[in-house]
């Protein structure tokens, strides 16, 4: 079993569809990253928290410490959004990050 | 903004050949890591270095090494491609404290 698992492995939606992506992991984490990767290759940060709730634009990650789960929320999903996204635990007093396989999410018009 | 670059985006080479992938990063950050991605397997780390000279092997180092001379630049060697080192390579660098890593846009190595 991985340390992090992610679901689903493969999400499509209409567009302007609320979007949620979950993470659940086994492992002491500091914090949770997530993070979004386009066609190409690149990898880009949405959010690290290790608490709580963080929103920016569209986005919302939030996460429950004791149930070892996070979510990532798209509202107003846009075809812009398709894209894979990551969860990675940052394992506790350690500076390395556990990822989960992704989820791959397209939205279409 | 941080900047984190890699010598090539797509690189070709044959079995037994020695393979370097060269990362940069402009903003002074201490860590520095060195990932390959493969499908259904997600990213798994290879090596990191917290500091200039320092380096500590990930979860995969197997047929892998790396150096980092200058604090900028952290450099990932294959001693003898094989077939099974075809990935997606990822560099990424973080400050020490705040754990956020900035991930370069990758490279795409096909060992024929």
């Amino acid at each position: 079993k991985n340390e992090v698992e992610q679901s689903p492995q493969n999400l499509t939606a209409q567009e302007g569809e609320f979007i949620t992506i979950n993470c659940s992991y086994s492992v002491g984490i500091s914090a949770l990253h997530w993070l979004q990767q386009h066609p190409g290759g690149g990898i880009v940060s949405l959010f690290m928290l290790s608490s709580g709730k963080k929103k920016h634009g569209r986005l919302i990650a939030t996460i429950n410490i004791q149930e070892k789960h996070s979510s990532l929320h798209i509202t107003a999903s846009h075809p812009r959004d398709s894209a894979v996204y990551i969860c990675a635990a940052l394992v506790y007093n350690t500076d390395k990050l556990i990822f989960g396989t992704g989820t791959r999410l397209q939205v279409f018009p | 903004d941080v900047k984190v670059t890699q010598s090539s985006r797509y690189l070709v080479k044959r079995t037994g050949e020695k393979v370097f992938l060269e990362c940069v990063q402009d903003m002074d950050h201490e860590n520095m890591f060195w990932y390959r991605q493969d499908p259904g397997l997600g990213l798994r780390l290879i090596y990191f270095s917290y500091d200039v000279k320092m380096k500590e092997k990930g979860d995969i180092p197997e047929g892998y090494s790396v150096s980092r001379e200058k604090k900028e630049r952290f450099s990932l060697i294959l001693e003898s491609a094989s077939t099974n080192q075809t990935s997606m390579y990822l560099c990424a660098s973080s400050p020490r404290w705040t754990y956020e890593q900035y991930f370069g846009p990758g490279t795409r190595l096909t060992v024929t």
